[in-house]
């Protein structure tokens, strides 16, 4: 299976700071990525397609890049809403797998 | 807009089976992937496995030996069965479109005697 390692676990944050989540993958897995956010009671919601594609609806505030092994989820200026989990899902190779989570909350 | 509505029993025993059904509302279900995911209450996510609308399947392997996905195109829903269950099976169980575009809304399934 490909590990995906995502870091940090747990991040505090204010509004309007930039953040960035990381992914890595054990192997490569080109640009076969998403990155979905998750609020308390609630499915998760996808973001970001193919490591940078932004969902229709979702602010431009969010950005997504990289590729092969290293990912990153960048939210440019934290908004009250935006406090939440957030995962990566790599569907290169089966079995499909996720990182372990970020939880992003209030400094 | 495509809907995703799932249902199913909500508290099991120990070795019965887990069965829950999806519904797609407002959009082709043929075409697409259709999706199993688990959370573990306040763990994260696991990817089970996902089901065409012509029944190909591709489980995740620590799963695939009790696991069986189906589809009923005449109605437009697809199913998951997990056999003997245990208190490690106990999570919300999500369903969704492809590789998880569409979410429906999660069922928490509850193992114990």
């Amino acid at each position: 299976d490909i590990q995906m390692t995502q870091s940090p676990s747990s991040l505090s944050a204010s509004v309007g700071d930039r953040v960035t989540i990381t992914c890595r993958a054990s192997q490569g897995i080109r640009n076969d990525l998403d990155w979905y956010q998750q609020k308390p009671g609630k499915a998760p919601k996808r973001l970001i397609s193919a490591a940078s594609s932004l969902q229709s609806g979702v602010p431009s505030r969010f950005s997504g890049s990289g590729s092969g092994t290293e990912f990153t989820l960048t939210i440019s200026s934290l908004q009250p809403e935006d406090f939440a989990t957030y995962y990566c899902l790599q569907h290169n190779n089966y079995p499909y797998t996720f990182g372990q989570g970020t939880k992003l909350d209030f400094k | 807009q495509v809907q995703v509505q799932q249902w199913g029993a909500g508290l099991l025993k120990p070795s019965e089976t887990l069965s829950l059904t999806c519904t797609v509302y407002g959009g082709s279900f043929r075409g697409y992937y259709w999706t199993w995911i688990r959370q573990p209450p306040g763990k994260g996510l696991e990817w089970i496995g996902e089901v065409n609308y012509s029944g190909i399947n591709n489980y995740n392997p620590s799963l695939k030996s009790r696991v069986t996905m189906s589809v009923d195109t005449s109605k437009n829903q697809f199913s998951l069965k997990l056999t003997s269950v245990t208190a490690a099976d106990t999570a919300v169980y999500f369903c969704a479109r492809g590789i998880a575009g569409v979410w429906g809304q999660g069922t928490l399934v509850t193992v114990s005697s």
